[in-house]
């Protein structure tokens, strides 16, 4: 039964390019959670979704970012124009329906995105 | 706005001692969840902690908690090399929608 599945695990990219990162829940969950993690610091929310839906954008930074979760497919986080204040890891999560479980999420690996 | 503060932040420790971590949150909650990062990793789910008084033990990590306090301790004791990693509680912000707000991490680091 496999984990939660990110992709890229390290990309680069370079001032004003785009960053796009995956990810694929856990099989039978339906709510992904993308969380950042910039260094020797704890994690910040950033976005929750479900299929086709966006629940919770509080921590998406107002521009540049943006996120989706398709009918088919997996999660997609987009970062536009990267900085370098952006470069950190990027942490996606997932968790069966609401209400079903403890809450508990089920981390990935994590991408970590360095920009030059 | 839900804070969640965690200490010590660092701690650096001899092998066969023991220690304790807290971690105080803002406002009421009744879902607290522990994990543990290690270098360039992914984190893994320590315990869950779902009421007041809860208290749950693997191994040599005991963690409880306490609502009306808001506080939850993560203890360990008699320290080994393998449980140095860095060490996050999360709270959730709203029942059921599965929000965790993070600790800043607690780096430990236990010495032969």
């Amino acid at each position: 039964n496999a984990g939660v599945m990110q992709n890229p695990r390290h990309l680069v990219r370079r001032r004003g390019q785009e960053a796009r990162l995956r990810c694929s829940p856990m099989k039978g969950h339906s709510h992904v959670y993308w969380y950042r993690q910039l260094p020797e610091e704890g994690l910040k929310f950033m976005v929750y979704l479900q299929k086709e839906n966006i629940i919770d954008e509080s921590g998406m930074p107002k521009e540049r970012f943006s996120a989706e979760f398709p009918k088919e497919g997996p999660s997609i986080l987009r970062i536009q124009q990267v900085v370098r204040g952006d470069s950190a890891a990027y942490f996606c999560a997932s968790s069966p329906r609401q209400g079903a479980n403890t809450g508990e999420l089920f981390f990935g690996e994590g991408s970590r995105l360095t920009v030059l | 706005e839900l804070k969640v503060e965690q200490n010590p932040l660092f701690l650096s420790m001899q092998e066969g001692k023991n220690y304790t971590i807290y971690c105080n949150y803002s406002t009421t909650s009744d879902r607290l969840y522990w994990y543990r990062q290690d270098p360039g990793k992914s984190l893994e789910s320590l315990f869950v902690l779902l009421s007041n008084g809860a208290v749950k033990q693997e191994g040599r990590l005991m963690a409880s908690l306490d609502t009306k306090a808001r506080l939850s301790t993560l203890h360990i004791t008699a320290a080994v090399h393998d449980l140095s990693a860095t060490y996050f509680c999360a709270v959730t912000t709203l029942q059921g929608a599965q929000k965790l707000v993070f600790g800043q991490g607690t780096r430990l680091t236990i010495n032969p």
